[in-house]
Formats: structure tokens, sequence, C-alpha cells
């Protein structure tokens, strides 16, 4: 079966600084890989997602992930943070042609010191 | 584009009494929707497939007696929770795949709907 681990429950940064957010797939083949965000009270928003090819992906709002297989990882990265960042953020996995459905990790949410 | 809508976005009802919830895909087909339901800081529990024309499919433990989906079109799911009781009360948020995309393993996320049963 799948799971994704997100390590960081909380994470706080100062705005302009950099970000990276960690995510570990468990997956016996090759997945999909997705970053998801959520404001209060809201539903997700896509960031950005990998299907194959270049294992560098660029998203919304300039946040970027690379997938790297021997580590397991779909890290999300940006080089300043805005305080509008502040959210939480899902990485969810999903299995190629396996009925569509994600798992998601249990979150990490960004706090965004002005 | 890929835009899904929920409506209501909040609803209060009282304990025994039904509520549906609707999601619509507003600018694309969706022959797949997923229904989840997330309790306050915690994670996304997938709670059903909805597939048009089709029965949903329940994950384990979640019972399909209680909570009735109906996906009668390429852009309706309805979520009915059937005699609600105040553990119904949660955050419903459903997701919609688009059909007409490639790779199709995109889900696009509706805003969610909060419940609150009294």
């Amino acid at each position: 079966a799948q799971s994704v681990t997100q390590p960081d429950i909380h994470i706080t940064v100062s705005e302009g600084a950099s970000l990276e957010l960690r995510c570990n797939y468990s997956y016996g083949a090759t997945p999909y890989l997705f970053w998801y965000v959520q404001s209060p009270g809201q539903g997700l928003q896509l960031l950005l997602k990998y299907f194959s090819g270049d294992t560098l992906v660029q998203g919304i709002k300039g946040f970027e992930a690379e997938f790297k297989r021997s580590q397991s990882s779909f890290n999300l990265r940006k080089p300043s943070v805005h305080w509008s960042d502040a959210a939480e953020y899902f990485c969810a996995v999903g299995a190629a042609g396996g009925g569509n459905k994600l798992t998601f990790g249990t979150g990490t949410q960004l706090k965004v010191e002005l | 584009g890929a835009v899904v809508s929920q409506h209501p976005s909040w609803v209060i009802c009282k304990s025994g009494t039904s509520v549906k919830i609707e999601c619509r895909s507003l600018d694309f087909q969706a022959t797949t929707m997923f229904w989840y339901r997330q309790f306050p800081k915690q994670s996304l529990m997938l709670m059903a497939t909805s597939n048009e024309g089709s029965k949903a499919t329940y994950e384990q433990g979640v019972e399909k007696d209680k909570f009735l989906i109906n996906h009668a079109s390429l852009t309706l799911s309805t979520l009915t929770v059937t005699s609600a009781h105040p553990e119904d009360s949660s955050f419903y948020i459903c997701s919609a795949r688009d059909s007409g995309s490639a790779p199709q393993e995109t889900q696009y996320f509706g805003p969610g709907t909060r419940l609150l049963v009294l």
C-alpha cells in the first residue's frame, strides 16, 4: 500500500527566507506525486505535480519540487517566502492507473513571521 | 480552468435530519469524483469514489447507508448524510478528476462544506 510521510508538523520561517517542506513516500512503482495547499476553512489548491520526465517540477506561486527516486522524496521548495504563503501544505501520492486514489500526508503547517 | 464548486459551504442541522452536499465540476467533465472528510488539524480521509452512472465505491469503515452518494451526471455528484448525528460534524471536501485531460490522475478540489450537527 502506498503511504506518505511529512515529518514536520509545523514550520516557521521569516518572510523572505527560503523554504523546504519534506515529503517521503512509499510506493512500489513510479508514483504520481502532488503538493496541495490549504488555507483555513478552504479546499485544496494544486501547487504542482509530478508524473514523469524532468524530476524538477515548477508550480504556481513560485514553488518547485524535486523528485528523488533514490530517497523516495518529493520535497517542496520556495526561494523566498511571502506572508501570504502561510497555510497547510499536503503532499499526496497517487498510483498510476490505480483507481486515481490519492493518499495524503498529515500536512505541514507553515507560519510566516514578518 | 478546472474549477470545482461545492454547495452549501456550511450547514447546521438538527440531529436526525439528512443533509445533501453538492459537488460540481464547472468547466470540465468528471466521470470520477471523490469525497473526503477532514477533521480539525488533520489530513484528508477518503470516504468514497463516485463514478458517473454507477454505484460509488466506499472505503473500508465508511457506512454506505449513512453516506449516500449519487453521481447522476458528468458534472455533479451529491453526498447525503442521512440521519445525521453530532459525530458526523466535520469538513467534507470533494474532488473531481478531469476526464478530458491526460494523464487523468490530477484531482481538483472543491472549497469544502462544513457540517455542524446539533
